[in-house]
């Protein structure tokens, strides 16, 4: 069984600064996905980045990037130039193949400061 | 399209009633999940229809759950028997393809039993 380990559950940030989350997982799959989400207090979950397992580049979106280390299982969430807005709940997750199940890490809380 | 919504947003019960919550997905969105969140854990899978077939059901989904998609639009997960351990958020979310493709989350329902 897949398994996913947030072992950070809460960090802060000053606003302006960069911020690293970490997750590692657990699986015997080759291919699979990666994603972050991000739940905003009393918000609805929102989808930040997603990782293809078979590709190696890291994925990028705007100000959030990915550090996927494969063979470590390994796959951390950059934050840089950190907003208020980012202030939430930050949920990493994997998905077999062919399979529509994610499952989840149990969350970073990241607290971001003016 | 006003994203994926859920009815209602939070319930009290009392241990041993029935409740029944419905989601509305994205209109286009064929695939409609439902995972349950417990205070300070990530999302757990429990279900996901294709159209109006419910195609994995999680061993978390006890006989006391049941849930459906009668017209491959929107889905109702019934709890019969309500227990305190019920207690929690129950997320619905959708997306219109396979593949780890993005879930899109509705704001979930909170159940409280008491």
């Amino acid at each position: 069984a897949q398994t996913v380990t947030q072992s950070q559950p809460e960090m802060s940030v000053q606003e302006a600064e960069t911020v690293t989350l970490s997750c590692t997982y657990d699986t015997s799959e080759n291919n699979y996905y990666l994603f972050w989400y991000k739940q905003p207090p009393s918000r609805q979950m929102i989808l930040v980045i997603r990782q293809e397992a078979y590709k190696q580049q890291n994925a990028t979106e705007n100000r959030f990037s990915v550090n996927f280390q494969k063979a470590a299982k390994s796959f951390s969430l950059k934050i840089s130039d950190s907003q208020l807005g980012d202030t939430a709940m930050y949920f990493c997750a994997f998905m077999k193949l062919n399979t529509d199940k994610l499952i989840f890490g149990t969350g970073t809380r990241l607290q971001v400061f003016p | 399209d006003t994203g994926v919504s859920q009815d209602p947003r939070h319930k009290i019960t009392k241990r041993g009633q029935n409740v029944t919550f419905r989601c509305d997905p994205i209109s286009e969105h064929n695939r409609l999940y439902w995972y349950r969140q417990t205070l300070g854990q990530g999302p757990e899978f429990l279900t996901y229809f294709q159209n109006e077939a419910q195609l994995e059901k999680s061993r978390l989904l006890s006989d006391r759950f049941s849930a459906e998609r009668p017209k491959g639009s929107f889905s109702t997960l019934e709890i019969q028997r309500t227990e305190q351990g019920d207690s929690a958020m129950y997320l619905c979310a959708s997306s219109s393809r396979q593949g780890g493709y993005e879930q899109y989350f509705g704001p979930g329902t909170r159940l409280t039993v008491t």
